[in-house]
């Protein structure tokens, strides 16, 4: 089955830089990588995802890269403000009948006022 | 859109007892509904897949007489945790595929059940 790894697990970025994590999955047939920002108690909630037939897709502050050849995507959160702070996962769906998500271990993203 | 509402959002109760947790679409039909489980600082672990009408499938190593699963209609899919005992508490979330949508879409979530036994 699928496997995904999330580094690093901790992450404290000072306020208006940018903060970067990343995450390996290992089925190469996964197609849809979506990223989610958790706050404490709190659902899942999607801030961006995307599909293997595109490399980078971007939504104002947030931007994910994905490489299909190394098995590897990432969240790129830039300009970062306190209300950023939160657990971040990604996660990786092989889709086509096999809709279950698998997640990353989460980061703890910590925006330093 | 996509409005999934969880319920209870919080329970305690004594070691024992089983406990009901129901997940609904409240603005769209669900066929596949996930019910994940997730521990204090941990990732969420996907538990079972709840299909309408059909029997649910269940993730290596997850009971599937512990944890009963009712998928009955398009809108509504149920996580019965019989005799639950200290080692259940966790938080249970459970989300949402819309019917008839193509591969590759975003699960909509409940906002979880917190499950305390004492």
């Amino acid at each position: 089955g699928e496997n995904v790894e999330q580094h690093p697990s901790t992450l404290s970025v000072q306020e208006g830089d940018s903060a970067v994590i990343k995450c390996t999955y290992s089925d190469s047939a996964s197609n849809y990588f979506p990223w989610y920002k958790q706050e404490l108690g709190k659902r899942p909630q999607l801030i961006i995802d995307i599909r293997s037939n595109v490399g980078e897709k971007k939504d104002q502050r947030i931007a994910v890269t994905l490489n299909k050849t190394a098995k590897h995507f990432s969240l790129h959160i830039t300009e970062t403000q306190p209300e950023d702070s939160a657990v971040y996962f990604c996660a990786a769906e092989t889709g086509f009948g096999n809709e279950k998500l698998t997640f990353g271990t989460g980061t703890r993203l910590t925006i330093i006022p | 859109g996509a409005v999934v509402s969880q319920h209870p959002s919080w329970v305690i109760c004594k070691s024992g007892t089983s406990v009901k947790i129901e997940c609904r679409s409240l603005d769209f039909q669900a066929t596949t509904m996930f019910w994940y489980r997730q521990f204090p600082k941990q990732s969420l672990m996907l538990m079972a897949t709840s299909n309408e009408g059909s029997k649910a499938t269940y993730e290596q190593g997850v009971e599937k007489d512990k944890f009963l699963i009712n998928h009955a209609s398009l809108t509504l899919s149920t996580l019965t945790v019989t005799s639950a005992h200290p080692e259940d508490s966790s938080f249970y979330i459970c989300s949402a595929l819309t019917a008839g949508q193509y591969s590759n879409q975003p699960q909509h979530f409940g906002d979880g059940t917190r499950l305390s036994i004492l």
